[in-house]
């Protein structure tokens, strides 16, 4: 079944590490964003990309960065963690083809919960 | 720039009735106007899409309208229950590769 999957889940750390954040869809899409949630607020646009070797800043400063190496891989990482980088990150892609696909309708994955002590 | 409003006090409605939830935004109307469901810990799931030239779209028990003169959507759910309940997201693209959302609305349904 076609899916995007995030990986962790939830995690907790230090100040100061460096954690990676993994997204992985099996759609085949060629756009994948970044978006954080802080609870009960709307999302925010971190990173987009368009397809391999593409990457671009969203609306939203993030001290954290990405890359697309291959198409259905888009990591995020963050080199060193602060209490600020508290938040929910949610993954999400979509498809450059169909009859939706001017849309821009995304697909998301369940998130990642980070929480910097 | 383009900003979405929607209502952030919670709807709170009883089984079976019509839960009416409201989306506006500022400036140029899209092409398209998206809702989407967030259950809480979750990534928002899509559930309908409606285009400018669409005055209404149907699914199931939802309905969504589009208003480019008001610049407005209504997201209805008809014959409610518990398991609606949830926040949900109206969201438009604004050109180019990027999609943006309003903050939610939080509907409760109560049994």
């Amino acid at each position: 079944e076609a899916d995007i999957y995030q990986t962790p889940r939830y995690l907790v750390i230090g100040t100061g590490k460096k954690i990676t954040l993994e997204c992985s869809q099996t759609m085949g899409h060629d756009k994948m964003y970044w978006y954080q949630q802080d609870p009960g607020m709307e999302l925010h646009l971190i990173h987009y990309s368009y397809g391999v070797n593409s990457t671009e800043k969203g609306d939203l400063s993030s001290e954290s960065t990405v890359s697309r190496i291959r198409t259905e891989h888009f990591p995020l990482t963050l080199e060193s963690a602060r209490p600020s980088h508290t938040s929910q990150y949610l993954c999400a892609s979509a498809g450059t083809s169909g009859p939706s696909s001017g849309a821009n309708v995304l697909t998301f994955g369940a998130g990642s919960r980070l929480t910097v002590l | 720039s383009q900003k979405i409003e929607q209502n952030s006090e919670a709807l709170n409605i009883q089984e079976g009735k019509t839960a009416t939830l409201t989306c506006n935004y500022t400036n140029y109307s899209p092409a398209y106007l998206q809702w989407y469901r967030q259950d809480p810990g979750r990534g928002p799931v899509f559930l309908l899409l409606i285009r400018e030239n669409e005055k209404e779209k149907r699914k199931e028990r939802l309905k969504v309208t589009f208003d480019t003169t008001l610049k407005q959507s209504l997201f209805h759910i008809t014959a409610s229950q518990p398991a609606d309940s949830a926040t949900y997201l109206c969201a438009l693209h604004t050109g180019g590769f990027k999609t943006i959302f309003g903050a939610g609305t939080r509907l409760f349904v109560k049994a």
